[in-house]
């Protein structure tokens, strides 16, 4: 099974600043990694897929980078909206599908 | 627009069993592949089940392997989660989600989400 960890656990941010959240698999996962979002008390949304291809309708500050390994998720510039927890999930070698632990994006 | 609605969670003792569903609509359903994804309270996202468009593929996660099973009627845009021997730690929302895939072919990423059924193995 791949693990994949997230970090940093927790990222505190002012809107307008910019995050870079990681995700690191136990093995190479190619560029067979999506990000997702989720808000209290919503399901996840689909952000990127295949490593950095952005999902219908998500807007450009969200990008996404890396392969094999090491992946980044980045917010150019943070909007109000964009506080919240996230999540990566590879699909590279399955069953299992897995996730990440998340990092959750905070208003500092 | 696409619409997935789950419904049959609810309170269970211990050992027993439950069935969940999962509507679809805005979607020609028959031709994705479905899974079942599930939160437990506070925690993080774990993936249970996936089912092909036309049902002759399914795959389990170790943890509910031999007793959930996982199903479809097409001619009812209805996935379904058979759950047996039901155990604390299954206690979770559980979500069904589409596949990104379509057709004969699956990816195992998912675009699309419903809102969950809360599914709680209490005594």
């Amino acid at each position: 099974e791949i693990v994949l960890t997230q970090s940093p656990a927790t990222l505190s941010l002012s809107p307008g600043e910019r995050a870079s959240l990681s995700c690191r698999a136990s093995q190479s996962v190619s560029n067979y990694l999506a990000w997702y979002q989720q808000k209290p008390g919503q399901a996840p949304r689909l952000l990127i897929y295949d490593a950095s291809n952005r999902a219908t309708g998500i807007p450009a500050r969200f990008s996404g980078s890396g392969s094999g390994t090491d992946f980044t998720l980045t917010i150019s510039s943070l909007e109000p909206e964009d506080f919240a927890v996230y999540y990566c999930q590879q699909r590279s070698h399955w069953p299992p599908l897995t996730f990440g632990g998340g990092t959750k994006v905070e208003i500092k | 627009q696409v619409q997935l609605v789950e419904s049959g969670g609810g309170v269970v003792q211990p050992g027993r069993s439950l069935r969940l569903s999962c509507a679809a609509s805005g979607i020609t359903f028959s031709t994705y592949g479905m899974h079942w994804v599930r939160q437990a309270p506070g925690k993080g996202l774990e993936w249970v089940a996936f089912i092909s468009y036309d049902g002759s593929n399914k795959y389990f996660a170790d943890s509910v392997k031999g007793r959930f099973t996982i199903s479809r009627d097409n001619s009812k845009n209805t996935l379904f989660l058979q759950m047996n021997s039901l155990r604390a730690e299954d206690t979770a929302l559980y979500y069904c989600a589409k596949d990104y895939g379509s057709s004969s072919w699956y990816r195992g990423d998912f675009d699309y989400w419903g809102q969950g059924t809360l599914v709680t193995v209490s005594s």
